[in-house]
Order: structure tokens, then C-alpha cells, then sequence
């Protein structure tokens, strides 16, 4: 089983320039989730998504985009890299199940600096 | 004040220790309560899911909910140098709208060695 898998691992990008990350899932999970981990601030939601076609922001949505055209993928965009979004990225997906929500899966993350 | 509040350690523990990692929150709507592991440069993985308050055991780790003093914890008992890692907290509230959405805490980072 793949899980979880996130394109590409490692990105080096200049201030201005753009990106798109990939997330693919192939447990058939409804919700999707990119989240950024930075030093002593543990995992932070950027944005969501609760089926095909639908995205929500999540805490830190400023400066991403993200979009779900299929529902095994997550986007995320960066329309304009800026230095404070140097970090590691993780994307996640889960389910609900009989009334209760499920665990969260991630992906191995993608590690962004931005000079 | 971050909903979710945990040290960062880092804790330093010799094999065969019992390991007691804390987290504490402000959000009276939180109803699972989850650990993570996460190795270096690894994604995070589920090591234990409590629903609501309690005390749950899977092997050498045990977690346990408080929610009237809204402080949940995880035990590892005899630890291992492979339990070497960062361990986040993470809750959720309960409902359909929630979507499984994670709130984090800033996670302990924990080594035990040999």
C-alpha cells in the first residue's frame, strides 16, 4: 500500500518564484489536509478539503492555494514563494466512519526553503 | 495562547525509563485525543486514539484522557532507543463538521539512550 505519497520531496525555490505540491492517496478517503510543520510550532493547517471539488481554509491559508479536481489528489500551490514559507509540508487524508471521525494518515512530507 | 500546549523537551532518558509526555488544552470541544510518532525526517504516525476521557494501553504505552482538567498523557514504559522520536499531541473536536480537521501540539522530541 502506498498511503500516502507527496511530489516532490525536496524544493529549493527563489523568493517570487511559484510551485505546486502533489499529494496522491489511495485509500479512497474523503477529507484531505495540507499541513506545515515549522521548529516549535508543532503541525499547522493551511487548508482542507472534504470531498472532490470542495477546499476550505484551514489556519494558515495566506499565500497558498489549493485545488481537488480528483479525489485521490490535494494540491498546493505557492503563487509567489516568500522566505516564510520556508518549511516542511505534509499532506493527510482521513475518513468518517459510523459517526466517528478517523485517524489521519501522512504523507513523508516535502522539505521547501526559500531564498 | 495556542489551544494546544506541550514541552518541546527535548527529554533525555536511559533505556528501560518510564517516559511520561504531557500536553494540556484550552478547547473544551476536543473529544479525540491522539499521539503521534514521527521519526526524523518521517511523516507522523498514529501510535494511540482515545475518544473522550480514559486511559487506553497498547503494549508499553498507555494514554490517558483528563478532560475536567483538560490535560491528556502518554506513558512508555521500559523504553527503547527505538522509541527515540518526536511525539505530538494532536485533538479534534466530535461532529460531521469537523471533517478530522488536527490541532497540534508542538511536540516533545525524545531520546533514549542505550
Amino acid at each position: 500500500n502506498a498511503g500516502v505519497t507527496q511530489t516532490p520531496k525536496f524544493r529549493v525555490l527563489k523568493t517570487g518564484q511559484s510551485m505546486t505540491l502533489l499529494c496522491a492517496q489511495d485509500m479512497n478517503h474523503e477529507y484531505m489536509y495540507w499541513y506545515r510543520q515549522d521548529p516549535g510550532m508543532g503541525l499547522r493547517l493551511i487548508h482542507y478539503s472534504v470531498g472532490e471539488g470542495t477546499t476550505a481554509k484551514g489556519e494558515v491559508p495566506d499565500g497558498y492555494n489549493v485545488s481537488r479536481l480528483k479525489k485521490q489528489n490535494f494540491l498546493l500551490g505557492l503563487e509567489s514563494a516568500a522566505p516564510s514559507q520556508t518549511s516542511v509540508y505534509f499532506c493527510a487524508s482521513s475518513y468518517r466512519s459510523g459517526g466517528w471521525n478517523t485517524e489521519a494518515f501522512f504523507g513523508q512530507g516535502t522539505r521547501l526553503t526559500v531564498v | 495562547q495556542k489551544e494546544v500546549e506541550q514541552d518541546p523537551g527535548p527529554l533525555s532518558v536511559p533505556e528501560g525509563a518510564i517516559v511520561s509526555l504531557n500536553c494540556t488544552y484550552s478547547n473544551s470541544a476536543f473529544q479525540y485525543f491522539m499521539w503521534y510518532r514521527q521519526y526524523s525526517r518521517k511523516g507522523p504516525e498514529l501510535l494511540m486514539y482515545t475518544y473522550s476521557s480514559g486511559n487506553k494501553e497498547d503494549g508499553r504505552f498507555t494514554a490517558q484522557v483528563d478532560k475536567s482538567s483538560k490535560y491528556i498523557s502518554l506513558f512508555i514504559r521500559d523504553s527503547q532507543p527505538s522509541d527515540s522520536a518526536t511525539y505530538l499531541c494532536a485533538m479534534s473536536v466530535d461532529g460531521g463538521t469537523s471533517y478530522g480537521k488536527l490541532t497540534f501540539g508542538q511536540g516533545t522530541i525524545l531520546t533514549v539512550h542505550p
